[in-house]
């Protein structure tokens, strides 16, 4: 069975700082990965998604992960934080028992000025 | 032009109830999803339909009952409503069925849902 595990619950960084966070995951078959981000008392929001190709993803708002299949990781990173990162993320995986995502439990994302 | 839109935004209701939550998408897709995110934030799939059909149904109890009455509608119908039914439920959608070309899900903005 699928399944997405996110390290890390809780995330602060310092504006202008790295930001990394981790997700890794378990398939059976070669998976479609995703990070979505949700603002407070918002929907989620897809900010990026592996499915073949190019292991180095591009996402919105300067985000980036890398697909690294020896490691069964997709570790979302930003070289700068914004305040406005602010939120929880949500790393998920397309492989459920009939296909659907399977997310993580999330992990928030503080940023201090 | 909101791409998937839910009402209402908020619903307070007393045990035993019954209510329903309406979505409507607009951006032409042919499948449809309903999320449950508990108090810890954790994401769930309950629903989901594809062209008007139930393609998913996961384990959810039968007082749940979701409706397509086309593809751009999916609402979901709560029956005897228990405290534990709190939550806050998203509605989705996507071009294909899940799993299928990696394509992404288009959520809508989520109804709050407190049963006291």
């Amino acid at each position: 069975a699928q399944s997405v595990t996110q390290l890390g619950s809780h995330v602060s960084v310092s504006e202008g700082a790295l930001v990394l966070l981790r997700c890794n995951y378990s398939s059976s078959v070669p998976p479609y990965l995703f990070w979505y981000v949700q603002y407070p008392n918002q929907g989620l929001q897809l900010l990026l998604k592996y499915t073949t190709g190019a292991t180095l993803v591009k996402g919105i708002n300067g985000f980036e992960a890398e697909f690294k299949k020896s490691e069964t990781s997709f570790h979302l990173t930003k070289p700068s934080a914004h305040m406005s990162d602010a939120a929880e993320y949500f790393c998920a995986v397309s492989g459920g028992s009939q296909g659907n995502l399977i997310f993580g439990k999330g992990t928030k994302l503080s940023v201090k000025p | 032009d909101t791409a998937v839109s839910q009402t209402p935004k908020y619903l307070v209701t007393q045990m035993g109830n019954d209510k329903s939550i309406k979505c409507e998408q607009n951006l032409g897709h042919d499948t449809m999803y309903w999320y449950k995110q508990d108090s810890k934030k954790f994401l769930k799939i309950m629903f989901s339909y594809n062209n008007k059909e139930l393609i998913i149904n996961e384990t959810v109890p039968n007082r749940f009952s979701p409706k397509s009455p086309d593809k751009a509608h999916l609402n979901l119908h709560i029956n005897s409503l228990e405290l534990g039914d709190s939550a806050v439920y998203f509605c989705a959608s996507s071009q294909n069925p899940p799993g299928l070309a990696g394509d992404e899900q288009y959520f809508g903005p989520g109804t709050r849902l407190t049963v006291t």
